[in-house]
């Protein structure tokens, strides 16, 4: 069936360093959205992709979506410690939303 | 302020026992759906709903029962057939289902259930 891989499932860095977790389906999807879970926290939404090869940034957060629809990746330059969190991404293909198993992301200031 | 309210924020459970999550939404979407979360894994799907009077069993739907009466509520319960419910479910909405909502899915805060 169809699956949303993400990678890495956990990721330590220095505050200032950078970020970056990847997300890729089996099937190629309509849209792609991104979330970000603060520890104990629910899910809140940060973007939606839909375009081949698009590219949205937010502040310091940069998103793209492959250009086959089928991969995406989340990067955050000079990670801050009010990133840390689970991302997830979540697939949406065939009118089902699929959801990746989140990275999570420890900042050390 | 719109949004989904989620109660109790903890739970626990006795084995054996059946036990009721809340979920209440003042977004007026149709489409209402149930998350359970295990450390390491993603968002498994346990039952939506997207219209009054009509659910459907996502994933992993075994052990658990839901109600749709109201359009605001969609209440889970956790039967005592479901072997291992120690988990983080989380209650969602969206306007239907048919597409990916353009700002995406709007979460409770969940509820952490615990067996004892």
């Amino acid at each position: 069936g169809q699956q949303v891989m993400q990678i890495p499932q956990y990721q330590h860095v220095q505050e200032g360093e950078d970020f970056t977790t990847y997300c890729n389906s089996s099937t190629t999807l309509s849209n792609i959205q991104w979330y970000k879970q603060r520890p104990g926290g629910h899910p809140v939404f940060l973007i939606q992709l839909v375009k081949s090869g698009e590219v949205k940034k937010q502040k310091r957060l940069t998103f793209q979506f492959g250009e086959a629809k089928k991969n995406s990746s989340l990067h955050i330059t000079a990670t801050q410690t009010t990133d840390v969190g689970t991302y997830f991404c979540a697939g949406f293909g065939g009118f089902k939303t699929i959801f990746g198993a989140g990275t999570r992301l420890f900042v050390k200031a | 302020d719109g949004g989904i309210t989620q109660s109790p924020k903890y739970l626990f459970r006795k084995e054996g026992q059946n036990v009721t999550l809340s979920c209440e939404q003042n977004l007026n979407h149709d489409a209402m759906y149930w998350y359970r979360q295990d450390p390491g894994q993603g968002l498994r799907l346990i039952y939506y709903s997207q219209i009054v009077n009509d659910f459907q069993k996502g994933d992993i739907a075994e052990g658990y029962s839901v109600s749709r009466e109201k359009k605001e509520s969609f209440p889970l319960t956790v039967t005592s057939a479901q072997k291992n419910p120690t988990a983080f479910y989380l209650c969602a909405s969206s306007i239907d289902r048919w597409q990916a909502p353009l700002d995406g899915y709007t979460f409770g805060s969940g509820t952490r259930l615990t067996v004892v």
